[in-house]
């Protein structure tokens, strides 16, 4: 159990640009979640995939964002047009079957020049 | 939707304290998970605890599911326990997504 990995954990961006975003989740789990963190505040949820198929996504996901997942494993979230608001923690959970907890990745820390 | 309210917000305590950090959520719950986030910003798995006590180490936490609360012990606080205590719980006929409190900042001072 290697943990769920992120990458980049840095990224500085000009405003306007798009970002890519990685998670690897622990090998087994097929769930995966994306979830955005705001300074002071709690995550909030962002969008869930079981497998490959994106299942649910927050209203806080505005058309600029799209997330994928090919083939269940590694799982992608891009931002396109980058906006001052986006500046933020974003974080990426994997959980095995229903009765067990979620695993979060050291997160990818998101800032918008 | 489901509230979970975390208190108190702000905990400051001395090397050694005992401290007991609440979480009340508004409506029935698949389950419930207790982390710790550190300075650096990691999340750290508690304890995943739907109803009962359960304890590791200095730490323990018991959830009342009826009532609708779950609290978290923390005994002979150590500095390295600072950091931000956040409880979340998965909502009833959901995808497991978790719902988040504020979180309690707790700062041991040494």
């Amino acid at each position: 159990d290697t943990g769920v990995s992120q990458d980049p954990r840095h990224k500085i961006t000009k405003r306007g640009q798009n970002v890519t975003f990685r998670c690897d989740p622990i090998s087994e789990h097929n769930r995966l979640y994306w979830y955005r963190q705001t300074l002071g505040q709690g995550p909030e949820f962002l969008t869930y995939f079981q497998n490959e198929a994106q299942l649910e996504k927050s209203r806080l996901l505005s058309d600029r964002f799209s997330a994928e997942r090919p083939k269940g494993s590694f799982s992608t979230l891009e931002i396109q047009r980058t906006e001052q608001g986006d500046s933020a923690m974003y974080l990426c959970a994997s959980g095995g079957s229903w009765n067990q907890p979620q695993h979060f990745g050291d997160g990818t820390r998101l800032s918008i020049l | 939707g489901i509230q979970v309210e975390q208190s108190p917000p702000d905990l400051i305590l001395q090397e050694g304290a005992n401290s007991t950090l609440r979480c009340n959520f508004s409506d029935s719950v698949n389950n419930l998970q207790w982390f710790h986030q550190n300075p650096w910003g990691q999340l750290i798995n508690l304890f995943y605890i739907p109803s009962g006590t359960k304890q590791n180490g200095r730490l323990s936490a018991t959830t009342v599911a009826t009532e609708r609360y779950s609290l978290l012990y923390i005994s002979s606080s150590q500095t390295t326990d600072s950091g931000v205590y956040f409880c979340a719980v998965e909502r009833e006929n959901s995808n497991y997504q978790l719902i988040w409190g504020a979180g309690t900042k707790l700062i041991i001072k040494p």
